[in-house]
């Protein structure tokens, strides 16, 4: 199985300032089809999970562009450029690429 | 709008089988690919089982491989996952899930194995 290694797992951030969470993949993510299917996702408290990116770096609909994804291969960035209250919660990669999906620990953003 | 309904959830005892249902709307159900993932107590995601389109194709965690079957029903918009021999660690949420990676999720349903 491939397995999706987080850090920081807990990301105490003050309120307008960036963060960063990296996921790094034990296989590279580039499919047969030449896509890199790597995902983030949100999970606010007590709420459902919500994709935010997908493959790499497109963001979903009505997510906010303070949200970016990038990276290659087997290394994997999502970066917030001004972290407002709203983005409290846990985030987490997961690939799309292998059999069986694996999803990365998770992260635990809160503010500082 | 997309719409993910779960249902089925409940207490069960450890050795007994429950059938999770999940409701689509929104969306053509047809032509998507639809997973189930779970997440325990307090833990992390974790992925369970995914079916193609047309229900020919079906994947699974290894930990549920045996136990549990994916299935659905295009006709009626729904998603299925029927679980049995359930232990103490099948004890999750458990979300419906639309796509491969996983754009929509529903609002989840809890399974309790617990005697």
């Amino acid at each position: 199985d491939v397995v999706m290694t987080q850090s920081p797992l807990s990301l105490p951030v003050t309120l307008g300032q960036p963060a960063s969470i990296s996921c790094k993949s034990s296989q590279s993510l580039v499919y047969s089809d030449g896509n890199t299917y790597l995902n983030w996702f949100q999970q606010r408290p007590g709420q459902s999970p919500r994709r935010l990116i997908y493959r790499v770096s497109n963001r979903d609909s009505g997510v906010p562009d303070r949200f970016s994804g990038s990276g290659s291969g087997t290394d994997f960035t999502l970066k917030i450029s001004r972290v407002e209250a709203e983005d409290v919660g846990v985030y987490y990669c997961m690939q799309g690429t292998h059999w069986p999906r694996t999803f990365g620990q998770g992260t635990k953003l809160e503010i500082k | 709008e997309v719409q993910l309904v779960e249902s089925g959830g409940g207490l069960v005892q450890p050795g007994g089988s429950l059938r999770l249902s999940c409701a689509a709307s929104g969306f053509t159900f047809s032509s998507y690919w639809m997973s189930w993932v779970r997440q325990a107590p307090g833990k992390g995601l974790e992925w369970v089982a995914n079916i193609k389109p047309d229900g020919s194709e079906k994947y699974y965690v290894d930990s549920v491989k045996g136990r549990f079957t994916i299935s659905r029903d295009n006709a009626k918009n729904s998603l299925y996952l029927q679980m049995n021999s359930l232990r103490a660690e099948d004890t999750a949420v458990y979300y419906c899930a639309r796509g491969n990676n996983i754009a929509d999720w529903g609002q989840g349903t809890l399974v309790t194995v617990s005697s």
